[in-house]
Order: structure tokens, then sequence, then C-alpha cells
């Protein structure tokens, strides 16, 4: 299956930008996700990519896609206390169902 | 909300025993997919249904089984428990079986004791 990797934590200031890496192995995922998790909660769908994109914009969020390093990333602007939740990036499958291949998640820490 | 509803919302059993956790999908949707959480595995892709069909098997143990019915919930049965068991289970639906956004349940929180 496919490897998927995040750092564990970022601490930021309220009302700086967060960048959440990711590094992912397989090349053939058509689709590249980014999930939020809230403390106690299930995970909620912020935005996804498709593998012949280069870069989304939504509102706040930014991803981009550098399918040459394999390396996916997701600018959050103005970060709010809000935005603390583990974030994690996540590939579908080999065969391009949508069994996802999650990362570690990255534990991001708004500080007031 | 996301629209998938999972139930119960914690579960606590013992050793050796069996439980069932059950998801209904967003109306309209067709796939279900189930995943487990887990400090030590993290978020692992376990197996998923289209429209009454087995389409992908992923990390899913042979105690573990599942299926979904003809008005498209899906049970998810695990037997013989082990404390490893204990996780967070979260079902997804979508509208199709590929390439499209998953939305998840808020989970099952499995216990073992």
């Amino acid at each position: 299956g496919e490897d998927v990797e995040q750092s564990l934590f970022l601490s930021v200031r309220e009302g700086d930008s967060s960048v959440i890496n990711c590094t992912y192995t397989d090349s053939s995922s058509t689709y590249l996700y980014w999930y939020k998790q809230e403390p106690g909660a299930g995970l909620q769908l912020l935005t996804y990519i498709f593998s012949n994109m280069d870069m989304k914009q939504d509102q706040r969020l930014t991803v981009l896609l550098n399918k040459k390093d394999k390396h996916l990333s997701l600018r959050i602007a103005d970060t709010q206390t809000g935005d603390s939740a583990i974030y994690f990036c996540a590939g579908s499958g080999r065969t391009g169902a949508n069994n996802l291949f999650f990362g570690t998640g990255t534990r991001l820490t708004v500080i007031p | 909300d996301s629209g998938v509803t999972q139930t119960p919302k914690h579960l606590i059993t013992a050793t050796g025993q069996r439980v069932t956790l059950r998801c209904s999908p967003r109306s309209g949707d067709l796939s279900v997919y189930w995943y487990q959480q887990s400090l030590d595995q993290g978020l692992q892709f376990l197996i998923q249904y289209y429209n009454g069909e087995e389409r992908a098997k992923g990390n899913i143990l042979e105690r573990f089984s599942a299926q979904q019915f003809p008005d498209l919930h899906s049970e998810l049965n695990l037997s013989s428990l082990e404390l490893g068991d204990s996780a967070l289970y979260f079902c997804a639906s979508s509208y199709r079986d590929r390439g499209t956004e998953a939305f998840f349940g808020q989970g099952t929180r499995l216990t073992v004791v």
C-alpha cells in the first residue's frame, strides 16, 4: 500500500499562516485529500485536489501539489484558534478506488 | 454534520466477545467504507462496499466481517475481540465507488476490557 508521511506537530500564532506538509509514495493516486479531526469528532473533509492540478484555493485554504517530488501541502491563511485540530492528508488507492491511505496526522496548535 | 450516522457512539465489551457496528450512509450514497483509527496503527482502511457488493479490501482481520444491506446501510462485525481491537471505527460514504470525496461519520469508540 501507499506510504503517506506527515510531521507530527505544528504550532503557530493566531493570525499567522500555517503550512502542513505531506509526502507520499504512490504517484498513481487520482485524488489527494486533506481532512481535519477535532478532539472527539470524526473526520471532516476540508479540500481535495485532482492529481493533474498544481494548486487549488478555497477561501483560507491553499493546496499545493508537486507531483515530481510527491509532496502535498496545505496552507491555512490567518490561522484561528478554531483551526486547532489534527490534519490528515490522504491519497486514493492504487486502483483509483476511494479507499484512502492516510498519513499519521499533524497536530496543529494555534497560540492566541 | 456529514450526514453519515454511526451507532453506537461508544461500546465497551470484554475480550472474546462479538460486537456489531452500524453505519447509515448519506442519502443517495452507494458506497460505504470502514476505517479503524488506533494509536499504534493510525487510520487504516478496512473494507469498502458499493451497492451491496464488496469492492475493496484493506487491512481487515479475518475475525472481522462486514456487509452492506439492500437499504445501503452497513454493519461491521468484530468477533473474538482482543484488547488490541480497541479503537475508533469510522464509516464513510460516497456516491460513486472511486474518485470522489468520502464523508465520514463521527465514529464508534470501541473499548475492549
